[in-house]
């Protein structure tokens, strides 16, 4: 089985900027979740996609958003970027299936802003 | 609301040394609880987890893990260190769905030659 995809794997892009994030969930996962990873800040949750709904979600200014698609495959999307969102992006993935309750990662989105 | 510790940020042993990785949770309900791995430039990995049943959880590469609910702890523990197991390890709980995952804020393990 396919694990979690996410592309692209680096971006980089200038202040004010608008940035589409990539996540592909292992096949008959719906659950998608977006965290932000940061020297400082550690691991910390966006939000959490279930079956084209948003569930779950964490502390982060409007800026940024997500959606998922009927295959749950999901989007983020983070508008007006500050030097501040650098950071790697990953996205996890997790099944309903009874006994299964780990999250699967992806690779991640390395993003530089400039 | 949950919370996860590790006590300390970094972590320094010699090759074929125990290690010894602490985790602490605060939860008002047993949560489920993670051990996950992320080498450089990659994402996390699952190294184990306890969800019911038996506390001594035993894990890739060797590691295991011993919930102990008295202590609200959940350390990560491997008996003899490998240059390979360098990487920075994260502990993490969820709720009893399987939901709202909270990471620790890792612990960077280095293994000296």
């Amino acid at each position: 089985k396919a694990g979690v995809t996410q592309t692209p794997r680096y971006l980089i892009k200038t202040r004010g900027q608008q940035v589409t994030l990539s996540c592909s969930p292992i096949s008959g996962h719906r659950s998608v979740s977006w965290y932000q990873q940061t020297p400082g800040q550690g691991l910390q949750f966006l939000f959490e996609y279930f079956s084209e709904t948003q569930r779950n979600k964490g502390n982060f200014p409007g800026r940024f958003s997500g959606r998922q698609f009927s295959n749950s495959r999901s989007e983020m999307n983070v508008s007006t970027l500050e030097l501040g969102d650098s950071a790697l992006y990953l996205c996890a993935s997790s099944s309903t299936a009874a006994g299964s309750n780990e999250q699967f990662f992806g690779p991640g989105t390395r993003l530089t802003v400039l | 609301a949950q919370s996860v510790t590790q006590l300390g940020s970094h972590v320094s042993v010699s090759e074929g040394a125990l290690v010894l990785l602490r985790c602490n949770y605060s939860s008002s309900v047993p949560p489920y609880l993670f051990w996950y791995v992320q080498y450089p430039n990659q994402g996390l990995q699952l190294l184990l987890k306890y969800t019911t049943g038996a506390t001594l959880v035993k894990g890739i590469n060797g590691f295991e893990a011993e919930f102990k609910k008295s202590e609200t702890s959940f350390h990560l523990t491997k008996p003899s260190a490998h240059m390979s197991d360098a990487a920075e390890y994260f502990c993490a709980v969820s709720d009893l769905r399987g939901q709202n995952f909270v990471f620790g804020p890792g612990t960077r393990l280095s293994v000296l030659p």
